[in-house]
């Protein structure tokens, strides 16, 4: 079964705490995804990883670094994190250039207070 | 760069009454594939629709969609809403040129009773 999986599915911290979430993808996909989605706002691309080690900002990045060390498996660090980075985080993989879709994983609510 | 407009932010209808969701773009590249995700309460976006043939008319669970280059437009039908289709509809483009999706900001539909 083809999936994305991200742990956890939810999460509270403390403003300042550093937070890590994880995700994984059973498909081989080269190209894996990290966005955060707000109300009104849709998705929006925080980084792509367009393979190990080779990983690229996306829209709004500041506040967030990654990891992609191996291929089926990308996380999402917030260091120190603050209020306004409560959000719903997905992560997503592809096969990459051209006209392929994405395969989301089920999300991380995260709060942080 | 690539762009994708969804006008509506919500849409409401009656059970049973047709719907459609816009979607525009703005692309420089030729090679061209668009998507509709729809993204139910709580769970991950999916892909709903997915075309790459110009006036093609391309179909999925009651729902059909029509890629118009000439108008930059694939909009999203259905005849007879149901209750199960309240959910987040986001419009997406993915172009030769890049290893992304571009999104729309997403539209909330609603079907009342």
């Amino acid at each position: 079964d083809m999936k994305v999986t991200q742990m956890p599915r939810y999460l509270i911290k403390r403003m300042g705490e550093n937070v890590l979430l994880e995700c994984g993808q059973d498909m081989s996909h080269e190209t894996m995804y990290w966005y955060r989605q707000d109300p009104g706002l849709g998705l929006q691309l925080i980084y792509i990883s367009y393979d190990v080690d080779s990983n690229s900002e996306g829209d709004i990045p500041k506040g967030y670094r990654v990891s992609r060390k191996k291929r089926e498996h990308f996380s999402l660090i917030l260091d120190s994190a603050k209020t306004n980075q409560t959000s719903v985080y997905f992560c997503a993989s592809s096969l990459g250039q051209g006209n392929s879709d994405y395969t989301f994983g089920s999300g991380t609510r995260l709060l942080v207070i | 760069g690539d762009s994708v407009t969804q006008t509506e932010g919500l849409v409401t209808v009656t059970e049973g009454l047709p719907v459609k969701l816009n979607c525009t773009y703005q692309t420089t590249y030729l090679t061209i594939a668009f998507f509709w995700y729809v993204q139910y309460l709580n769970e991950a976006p999916q892909v709903l629709l997915k075309s790459s043939t110009d006036n093609k008319r391309t179909e999925h669970q009651g729902f059909h969609a029509t890629l118009h280059k000439s108008s930059s437009s694939f909009h999203l039908q259905k005849s007879s809403a149901q209750l199960s289709d309240s959910a987040l509809y986001y419009c997406a483009l993915s172009s030769s040129g890049s290893w992304q999706l571009i999104f729309g900001s997403g539209t909330q539909l609603t079907v009342m009773p």
